[in-house]
């Protein structure tokens, strides 16, 4: 069965640090999210993008984070300099359609910034 | 504006026992309505969906959830708990219109004793 996969799934990162986090969707799928999880907080919404661009995002997604596609496969979100509070699990997740389809999610990265 | 709740921050339950985690939630309309499950260390797994049609809806792992309309509520039951259902369930929310992002309820934990 087609997964949406994650990578790291672990990172570690210094305050003002850039991180890049990775994501492959499902191969056909063409909308794609970002969310994130701080430790013992609901799952936020924070971007959705489509046909190579956002379509919407979250008060959250400030100028410090940016997501793009770079290629047929990778879908990324890079935080620009990371604050503490950035700190959280980061999950991708895919639809084939949009609002109508299910949202398949990634395992999720894990971001500790220290 | 869309929101969750999940009133039940925890629950607790002995193997071979029934379930049902409370959902409500808040929307102009009807929703799209998700159960999503997460293990320890895990992504989010999709239990089950409802999208329009019979409000008594079957998913995974022997879970369903029924939509009633009157009571804004999405609650997910299981017959008979198995102590591998423990874990951390998220209801969630989908607009039809607008906006395809999911807004997620702070999630129930789930102990099972054998």
């Amino acid at each position: 069965e087609p997964e949406v996969t994650q990578t790291p799934s672990h990172q570690v990162t210094q305050m003002g640090q850039e991180v890049i986090l990775r994501c492959v969707p499902i191969s056909n799928h063409l909308y794609f999210y970002w969310y994130r999880q701080i430790l013992g907080q609901k799952v936020e919404f924070l971007v959705s993008f489509y046909n190579n661009e956002i379509s919407e995002k979250s008060e959250i997604f400030d100028d410090q984070f940016s997501v793009e596609r770079p290629d047929g496969s990778n879908f990324t979100l890079k935080i620009r300099s990371t604050k503490l509070e950035d700190s959280a699990m980061y999950f991708c997740a895919s639809t084939l359609g949009g609002y109508q389809e299910t949202q398949y999610f990634g395992p999720g990265t894990r971001l500790l910034v220290l | 504006a869309q929101s969750v709740t999940q009133p039940d921050i925890h629950i607790t339950v002995s193997e071979g026992a029934s379930l049902e985690l409370r959902c409500n939630y808040s929307y102009g309309a009807t929703p799209y309505l998700f159960w999503y499950v997460q293990s320890p260390g895990q992504g989010l797994q999709l239990l089950l969906k409802y999208f329009s049609g019979d409000t008594l809806v079957q998913g995974i792992k022997g879970f369903e959830a029924e939509f009633k309309r009157s009571q804004s509520s999405f609650n997910l039951r299981k017959p008979s708990v198995h102590w591998s259902d423990a874990a951390e369930y998220f209801c969630a929310v989908g607009a039809k219109v607008n906006t395809d992002k999911l807004i997620f309820g702070t999630g129930t934990r789930l102990q099972v004793f054998p």
